[in-house]
């Protein structure tokens, strides 16, 4: 069955960095879109990133790019975010969803249980 | 960026009763409109994708409806289960092309 497991949150100070993964197992990892997606305590889902199946393609929310990083190693069936300057308004819930895309449309269809990031000093 | 603006942000509703949220886009968005559903403390769960294709093991009771611009949820009767919060989600397999979600619908129990 497909799983994702995400790792790597935790209470962190103010502008450090942080590198999350995500462990997958269950389907053949490199044939899928893999995704990011954040929510903040009591708010909504928000969508942070994407890469492609094979890395050439990536793509970030406006609110985040320059600061987070997203990879993949297909090798280790890994995905990974780097996130750097963490500030207090990124203190959420991350969590890492397979993205099935059909006809040009995807949809996140596997998702982790979340791992949480708590910025503060 | 395209943007995408649900409502009500919020309704209060019985068992059985039929439940409508709509989720609008800034400008054209064709197919890639997808549902989800998220219930406190668990990840979201994808309902609908590609506008009305129902996913795997997802109750009758959901559809899905639109184009262009306007889209709907529909469940045609409420049941305990059903109560959470619901997302719409652009997301459209090209270059460049944030996938972005509505604010969030939340189904209280009236």
């Amino acid at each position: 069955q497909v799983q994702l497991v995400e790792s790597g949150g935790g209470l962190v100070k103010p502008g450090g960095p942080l590198r999350l993964s995500c462990a997958a197992s269950g389907f053949t990892f490199s044939d899928f879109y893999m995704s990011w997606i954040r929510q903040a305590p009591g708010k909504g889902l928000e969508w942070l990133s994407y890469i492609s199946s094979g890395s050439a393609n990536s793509n970030y929310a406006d609110s985040v790019k320059g600061r987070f990083t997203i990879s993949r190693d297909n090798a280790k069936n890994s995905l990974y975010l780097q996130v750097d300057s963490l500030r207090a308004e990124d203190t959420a819930v991350y969590y890492c969803a397979r993205a099935f895309c059909a006809d040009y449309v995807c949809g996140l269809d596997y998702w982790g249980q979340g791992t949480l990031v708590t910025v503060s000093s | 960026d395209i943007r995408m603006t649900q409502s009500p942000s919020s309704l209060s509703a019985s068992v059985g009763d039929r439940v409508s949220i709509t989720c609008r886009a800034s400008q054209n968005i064709n197919k890639c409109l997808n549902w989800y559903q998220q219930k406190p403390g668990k990840a979201p769960k994808l309902l609908i994708f590609a506008v009305s294709s129902l996913q795997s093991g997802v109750p009758i009771r959901f559809s899905g409806s639109g184009s262009e611009t306007d889209f709907t949820l529909t469940i045609s009767s409420l049941q305990p289960e059903d109560f959470a919060t619901y997302y719409c989600q652009y997301c459209q397999q090209t270059y460049r092309t944030p996938w972005t979600f509505g604010q969030g619908t939340k189904v209280e129990i009236k």
